[in-house]
């Protein structure tokens, strides 16, 4: 059964202080990954995605990582801002015909001042 | 352009009363999601169109949930006799690709299920 499970539930930490949040997945075959910002009450916005090949990609202060082999990814915020406060969330899709999505539970990150 | 919208925002009915959610999704995209997300939860899938293709319905949690679409324009979830356990965020997505295109989502349609 495919799925993706992330790392921590729930993260609090000081405005300008860095953070790194994990996916590890079970998904197969693998297409591609996704990283979601979503802030309360509002729809998800994709901050990067990943292919097989692609190990680093990066948005901003946000930095995603990807390796294949052990199926983990990273998303690593530098010098986080209050408005990074929302829940992150990463969803691998199959390389099935039907291009599932399989999702994260989210890490609910807060940036206090 | 405008981007995905989805009606009405929020939703409070009665148990076993049906519901309509609507989503206009981008001009010209041919993939159109849907998905659910309850209160503390994450997302979770419930149903994909792509172009004229038979859609993947594999998401939906019961015969009481179907979607509709009109060829690439607009989508129609309906929930049937509705429980208090639909109680959620619907959320609709749509992209210029399937695969790896990137999902543009609505604002969410709130369902609150007395």
């Amino acid at each position: 059964k495919n799925q993706v499970e992330q790392s921590p539930q729930s993260l609090i930490i000081l405005e300008g202080k860095n953070c790194t949040l994990q996916c590890n997945y079970t998904v197969s075959p693998f297409s591609n990954l996704r990283w979601y910002k979503q802030d309360t009450g509002r729809g998800p916005v994709s901050l990067t995605i990943m292919t097989f090949s692609e190990n680093t990609k990066s948005n901003g202060r946000y930095t995603a990582t990807l390796d294949a082999d052990t199926k983990q990814s990273s998303l690593h915020i530098t010098a986080s801002q209050l408005s990074d406060s929302a829940s992150y969330i990463c969803v691998v899709t199959d390389n099935n015909a039907g291009n599932m999505l399989t999702f994260g539970g989210g890490t609910r990150l807060m940036v206090k001042p | 352009g405008a981007g995905v919208s989805q009606s009405p925002s929020n939703k409070v009915t009665e148990k076993g009363k049906d519901v309509e959610l609507r989503c206009d999704p981008i001009s010209g995209h041919t993939a159109l999601y849907w998905y659910r997300q309850r209160l503390g939860q994450g997302l979770e899938f419930l149903i994909y169109f792509q172009g004229n293709s038979a859609p993947d319905k594999s998401g939906l949690p019961s015969d009481r949930f179907s979607a509709e679409r009109t060829g690439e324009s607009v989508s129609t979830l309906t929930i049937q006799r509705t429980q208090q356990e639909d109680s959620a965020v619907y959320l609709c997505a749509s992209s210029p690709q399937r695969g790896l295109g990137t999902q543009y989502f609505g604002p969410g349609t709130r369902l609150l299920v007395l």
